[in-house]
Formats: structure tokens, sequence, C-alpha cells
């Protein structure tokens, strides 16, 4: 069974700082992965996403991750951030081959301040 | 294109009624799923339909139902509601030969 672990819960960084949020899965087939962003009281929006090809992948607002086979790694990073980039952040996984229901982490609360 | 659409918002139930929350995907989406989000459980897949059929199930008791319409419309049914029925009910859509989930706005659950 695959698991998703979004190693930090909250992530505390002030405004202009480089931010990197964590994730690390496991499964024993190959995989798709996100990461989706959460503003309050809306509904989930694709930031980027892994399928296949480079393992750098740039999203929107900035925002890149770096696919990493051997350490089974999906880090989200950013090199500086805005106040409006305060939200809660998710890591999600589907298997290839397998239905595309996504496994997602628990999130990580990105707190940016002045 | 408009997005991923979910009526109602808002929704307040008591306990033991049953509740229909709908879902419209992106125009030429024919794939609809619908998780559930929870502080303490988070965000928890309940179930996929493809063409009018439940292709994929998460691990829900059989309360939780759905279905899928011709026009690719979905429902989601919860019966005999529980106070851990409160959620927040998020539907995604996706298009054929892509892997990416896109998602609505959510309809708030809350049983009392």
């Amino acid at each position: 069974a695959q698991s998703v672990t979004q190693l930090d819960s909250q992530v505390p960084v002030f405004e202009e700082a480089p931010v990197e949020l964590r994730c690390n899965y496991s499964s024993s087939v190959s995989v798709y992965l996100f990461w989706y962003v959460q503003y309050p009281n809306q509904g989930l929006q694709l930031l980027l996403k892994y399928l296949s090809g480079s393992t750098l992948v740039k999203g929107i607002n900035g925002f890149e991750a770096e696919f990493n086979k051997s350490q089974t790694s999906f880090h989200l990073r950013k090199p500086s951030v805005h106040i409006s980039d305060t939200a809660e952040y998710f890591c999600a996984v589907s298997e290839q081959n397998s239905g595309y229901a996504l496994n997602f982490g628990k999130g990580t609360s990105l707190l940016v301040t002045p | 294109k408009a997005g991923v659409t979910q009526t109602p918002r808002y929704l307040i139930k008591t306990r033991g009624q049953q509740v229909t929350l709908s879902c419209s995907p992106i125009s030429g989406h024919r794939s609809v799923s619908w998780y559930q989000q929870t502080p303490g459980q988070g965000l928890q897949f309940l179930f996929e339909y493809f063409s009018e059929t439940q292709r994929n199930k998460g691990n829900f008791p059989g309360r939780f139902s759905g279905r899928q319409f011709s026009n690719s419309r979905s429902e989601m049914n919860v019966s005999t509601l529980e106070l851990g029925d409160s959620a927040l009910y998020l539907c995604a859509s996706r298009g054929l030969l892509t892997d990416t989930q896109y998602f609505g706005p959510g309809t708030r659950l809350t049983v009392l």
C-alpha cells in the first residue's frame, strides 16, 4: 500500500525568504505526484505535477518541485515567498495503471509573515 | 472553461437524516471523483465515476454512495448521517487521457 508523508505540519517563514515543503512517499509501483494548494474556505488548486520526464517541474505562482526516485521524495520549493502564499499545501500520489484515486499527505500549513 | 461546480456550498443536517450533494464537472470531463476532508483524517478518497460507472471505491461504509448521469454530473448521497460525517466534501473532475484532477470549491456539511 502507498503512503504519503509531509514531514512538517507547519512552516513559518518571513516574506521574501525561500521555502521548502517536504514530501516523501512509499509505493511498490510507479507513481504520479502532485502538489495542491488550499486557501481558506476553498477547494484544492493544482500547483504542479510530475507524470514523467524531467524530474524538475515548474508550476504556477513561482513554485517548483523535484522528483527524487531514489529518495522517494517530491519536495516543493519557492525562492521568495509572498504574504499571499499563506495557505495549506498538500502532496498527493496516484499509482500508475491502478486507477486515479489520489492519496494525500496530511498537509503543511505555510504561514508567511512580514 | 468553467471550473468544477458543487452545490450546495453549505449544508446543515441532523443525525439520522440523509443528504445529497451535487457536482458538475468541467465541460468535456467524464470522470468525477469524490473526497472527504476532515481535520482528523485529512483528505480521503470516496469513489470515482466514469461514464456512469463506479470505477474505484475508497474505504467508506455503504452509507456513502454515488451516481453519475449521462451528462457526467454526479451526485453523492450519505444516509443515516452521523456526527463524524461533518466534513468538507470535494469533487474533482478529470479529462480523458490525463491523470490530473481539478477540484471544485467543496460542500461544507455540518451534522448536528
